[in-house]
C-alpha cells in the first residue's frame, strides 16, 4: 500500500531557530500534499495544501511567512517553521493523496513530527 | 462551513462490539472516512465509504451511513486491546474535514 514517510519524528529546538520537516511519498507520486497541525485533544487543523511546482495554498489564519512550504518534486514536500516560538510547539502531520483503483481519493498520512520549541 | 462531530470517549470490554458515531453537516459529501491514530503516531486509514452506499463491511469493521440524517458509524466486532486508539471520522473530497476524534479504551 501507499506509504508516506515523515522526518524527523521528534525535534527540539531553541526559540528563534528554524526547523524543517520533510514529507515523502515512498511508492507513489503525489502532486498534492497536505500539512496539518494537531493540538492536544483537538482535531487536525489543515494548515496548507502543497502543490508540486507551484505555491502552496494556505488556510485562513496560517502565516505563510512563518510556515514555509516547498514541494519541489512529485515525492517530496517540506514544511519549514521559521523563527520558531514555544507556541509553535505541536504535532505536525503531512498527508498525500493516493489514487486508489476504486477511484476514491484517499489520504495517506505520515507518522507525524512532534516539535518542541524551548 | 463543514462540521464533523464525534463523542470524545468510549470504553468497552475486550470481546464486545464497539460502535463509534459521527455526524456531519455537508450534505454534498462524496466520501466519508474512518482513520485510526495510535499514541504518538500519524493517522491510518481504516476504511472509507462512498456517499451512495449505506453500508460497507471489511473484516471486523462495519461502516453504516445514514445520508438522510448525516450520520456515520463505525462498528468494531470482537474488540481487542490493540484496537485502543483515537478514531477520527472525516468527510470531503478536495478538502477533508476531520472530527475531534473518539478515544476508544478497551478493558481487558
Amino acid at each position: 500500500g501507499a506509504v508516506v514517510s515523515q522526518h524527523p519524528s521528534r525535534v527540539i529546538c531553541k526559540s528563534g531557530t528554524s526547523v524543517k520537516i520533510e514529507c515523502r511519498s515512498l511508492d507513489f507520486q503525489a502532486t498534492t500534499m497536505f500539512w496539518y497541525r494537531q493540538f492536544p485533544k483537538k482535531s487536525l487543523m489543515l494548515m496548507a495544501t502543497s502543490n508540486e511546482g507551484s505555491k502552496a495554498t494556505y488556510e485562513q489564519g496560517v502565516e505563510k511567512d512563518k510556515f514555509l512550504i516547498n514541494h519541489a518534486s512529485l515525492t517530496l514536500s517540506t514544511l519549514t517553521v521559521t523563527s520558531a516560538h514555544p507556541e509553535d510547539s505541536s504535532f505536525y502531520i503531512c498527508s498525500a493523496r493516493d489514487r486508489r483503483s476504486s477511484g476514491a481519493n484517499v489520504l495517506t498520512f505520515g507518522a507525524g513530527s512532534r516539535l518542541t520549541v524551548l | 462551513g463543514e462540521d464533523v462531530e464525534q463523542s470524545l470517549f468510549l470504553s468497552v470490554r475486550e470481546g464486545d462490539s464497539s460502535v463509534i458515531n459521527c455526524t456531519y453537516t455537508d450534505s454534498s459529501s462524496t466520501y466519508l472516512y474512518w482513520y485510526k491514530q495510535e499514541p504518538g503516531a500519524g493517522l491510518q486509514l481504516l476504511t472509507y465509504i462512498f456517499s451512495n452506499m449505506d453500508m460497507k463491511q471489511d473484516q471486523r469493521l462495519t461502516v453504516l451511513l445514514n445520508k438522510k440524517d448525516k450520520h456515520l458509524s463505525l462498528r468494531i466486532a470482537d474488540t481487542q486491546t490493540g484496537d485502543s486508539a483515537i478514531y477520527f471520522c472525516a468527510e470531503g473530497y478536495q478538502k477533508v474535514t476531520f472530527g475531534i476524534g473518539t478515544k476508544l479504551q478497551v478493558i481487558p
